[in-house]
């Protein structure tokens, strides 16, 4: 069984300053995990995506998030926020064998920033 | 735009009725997910189906049924309408090719409030 945590519902930032949503996981498998974001009204889009390659992927938007086993985290970050980063971002594990009907949601952290 | 097309986009209606939510998948997907958004209980998947047939049910209602059409686009239908099943209804496709695995694209969702 795999699981997810956002460690934050919410996330408020200034426009420039740097952004970290925190994720940690739990998961029987070598995870893959992904970060989605989802802007007001809209669906989801896949942002980013660690599948056992380099521990530090890059994404769009200039996001990037770094898997470390050690802590079972996957934290995403960006080094300064811009208005139309403005959105909820959905931390997601997957079950593995290739089957996305077992990807498990967290329940989001939602950022704001600030002028 | 993911590519992925629901209508309707909003929808309200009263307890004890019946809907149909229509989406397109993008172009040569053959597999198509619905996942429930409410507020408590965060994305929960639904029901996946692969080119016509059904692949994986998640927590899924049996007042509620999917179908998936020759010509890939997919229904779900739900009755017997409460006022708890008001929530935001996605519906995702993805491609079965090599290295992506968890990428869904999403549509923009389907509202229904039921009163």
């Amino acid at each position: 069984a795999q699981s997810v945590t956002q460690l934050d519902s919410h996330v408020s930032v200034s426009e420039g300053t740097p952004v970290l949503l925190r994720c940690n996981y739990s998961s029987s498998y070598s995870p893959s995990l992904f970060w989605y974001v989802q802007h007001p009204n809209k669906g989801l889009q896949l942002l980013l995506k660690y599948t056992s390659a380099a521990t530090l992927v890059k994404g769009i938007n200039g996001f990037e998030a770094e898997f470390k086993k050690s802590e079972t985290s996957f934290h995403l970050t960006k080094p300064s926020a811009h208005m139309s980063d403005a959105a909820e971002y959905f931390c997601v594990v997957s079950g593995g064998g290739g089957s996305n009907y077992k990807l498990t949601f967290g329940k989001g952290t939602l950022l704001t920033v600030n002028p | 735009d993911s590519g992925v097309t629901q209508t309707p986009k909003h929808l309200i209606t009263a307890t004890g009725q019946r809907v149909t939510l229509r989406c397109s998948p993008r172009s040569g997907d053959l597999s198509v997910y619905w996942y429930q958004q409410s507020l408590d209980q965060g994305l929960q998947f639904l029901i996946q189906y692969y080119n016509g047939e059904e692949r994986a049910k998640g927590n899924i209602l049996e007042r509620f049924s999917a179908q998936q059409f020759p010509d890939l686009h997919s229904e779900l239908n739900l009755s017997s309408l409460e006022l708890g099943d008001s929530a935001l209804y996605f519906c995702a496709s993805s491609a079965h090719r090599r290295g992506a695995d968890g990428e869904l694209f999403f549509g923009e969702g389907s509202r229904l409030t039921v009163l």
